[in-house]
């Protein structure tokens, strides 16, 4: 039979515009999030991460929203380069005991020159 | 600053040979960790450390598999005997502590089980 693999969303922008990638969280008693952007036959790499005392956290060219309300978290790219084409995954963390951290299916995001 | 090492960064074997996956976390980070990437299943945890006590092998797939750590600055992962759907990219990763702080991923390494 034919393998199928996991269905990545993709999200195709044009370079210089702004680059938004959701996340819907299932844990209500998470309060740690991270985000990670992996390259292709790369490891996932560290991005930003926020805890839930924050709703909105900034770093360079990257902001990450955090609405606890309805468990979502979004990862906002200024000015998107085309160096920013890879697959972006967030995780959640409940810090209050040995909780692994879980991650989500990811996102793919292309850039267009 | 030297991130998370993996060796060797590819693997190419037949089915029935052992293969043993290495790692060199960060120093100073006390939490390690093995995940398996493949298209079907994404990524997954196999198993943790703590302070070089493993915390949580649930994810380890089967008996073929075992983790190891020694001392802080090393840890090992074994598939015996390997077979062709272990193929995936495994990789490790460390981090400050278990809980509360990003883990810091290493590239990786390519198996592929013939």
């Amino acid at each position: 039979g034919e393998s199928v693999g996991l269905h990545l969303p993709t999200l195709s922008v044009q370079e210089g515009d702004n680059s938004i990638i959701n996340c819907a969280y299932s844990n209500s008693a998470s309060d740690y999030f991270i985000w990670y952007k992996q390259e292709s036959g790369k490891g996932p790499q560290f991005i930003i991460d926020i805890r839930s005392n924050m709703d909105k956290r900034q770093g360079q060219r990257v902001t990450v929203l955090l609405n606890k309300t309805v468990k979502h978290l979004s990862l906002q790219i200024a000015a998107t380069q085309p160096g920013d084409s890879a697959v972006y995954f967030c995780a959640e963390n409940w810090s209050g005991g040995y909780q692994k951290v879980t991650f989500g299916t990811g996102t793919k995001l292309q850039v267009i020159p | 600053d030297a991130g998370v090492i993996q060796s060797p960064r590819h693997e190419v074997t037949e089915m029935g040979q052992e293969v043993t996956l290495r790692c060199k976390p960060i120093s100073g980070h006390n939490s390690l960790f093995w995940y398996r990437q493949t298209m079907m299943r994404g990524l997954e945890l196999l198993i943790y450390f703590n302070n070089n006590v493993p915390i949580d092998d649930s994810g380890m797939p089967e008996d073929r598999f075992s983790a190891k750590m020694p001392n802080a600055s090393f840890s090992t992962l074994k598939i015996q005997p390997s077979e062709p759907r272990d193929s995936a990219v495994y990789f490790c990763a460390s981090s400050l502590s278990i809980v509360g702080q990003p883990q810091h991923f290493g590239d990786g390494t390519r198996l592929s089980i013939l």
